[in-house]
């Protein structure tokens, strides 16, 4: 089981505004920031967003990230098909000196 | 443009050793810390370890701990992945990652990964 649990699987309709939640602990999100990758199939993870809340050059402002405490969140807005992908939080665990990854989020597009 | 490709996967007997490199361009190399990072078939990522922008600190996840060890040579752009004592559970897609300075643990450019294969 991973240290940050997110949910297995999500889903929306295209338009829709959907959340993927990334739950920890105050060694890792309580006390670092978090980062958030997707992942399409058959292609290697990108970052989508970085400390919390940026979003790097080239990613569309639908996707955007909240952090509250030890969860952390990921929002996809005017849901598209090509958004269908696995989707990664990560953050460093300070008691671990690891870096952690959430077992990560299958979402489909209906 | 930034870009990490990596090589020297393949199919490994149980116990043998292997090297990967991660050859990089289109930024400076020995400015920012590398990673490695893998994903079983059909399972999430795994962090594997890392290396600090000079060599002079790297740390790695307890499942490799003791069997693996990542090097650089900023004098090529490469970052490697000496794998030793090699197990079946250590079958994945290794990539490696850019973790530029100051970004908070985020690896902002990733290489298209190399396959680890090693039979049970």
């Amino acid at each position: 089981q991973s240290v940050l649990t997110q949910p297995p699987s999500a889903s929306g309709t295209p338009g829709q505004r959907v959340s993927i939640s990334c739950s920890g602990s105050s060694s890792n999100i309580g006390s670092r920031t978090v980062n958030w990758y997707q992942q399409l199939p058959g292609t290697a993870p990108k970052l989508l967003i970085c400390k919390d809340n940026q979003r790097p050059s080239g990613v569309p402002d639908r996707f955007s990230g909240s952090k509250s405490g030890t969860s952390a969140s990921l929002a996809i807005s005017g849901l598209q098909s090509d958004d269908e992908a696995d989707y990664y939080c990560s953050s460093w665990d300070d008691s671990l000196n690891v870096v952690l990854f959430g077992g990560g989020t299958k979402l489909t597009v209906l | 443009q930034v870009q990490l490709v990596e090589s020297g996967g393949g199919v490994v007997q149980p116990g043998r050793s292997l090297r990967l490199s991660c050859a990089a361009s289109g930024f400076t190399f020995s400015g920012d810390a590398m990673h490695w990072v893998r994903q079983a078939p059909g399972k999430g990522l795994e962090w594997v370890a890392y290396i600090w922008h000079d060599g002079s600190n790297q740390d790695y996840a307890d499942s490799v701990k003791g069997r693996f060890i990542i090097s650089r040579d900023n004098s090529k752009n490469t970052v490697y992945l000496q794998m030793n004592s090699l197990r079946a559970e250590d079958t994945a897609v290794y990539y490696c990652a850019r973790d530029p300075s100051g970004s908070g643990w985020a690896l902002h450019n990733w290489g298209q990964g190399t396959l680890v294969t090693v039979p049970s």
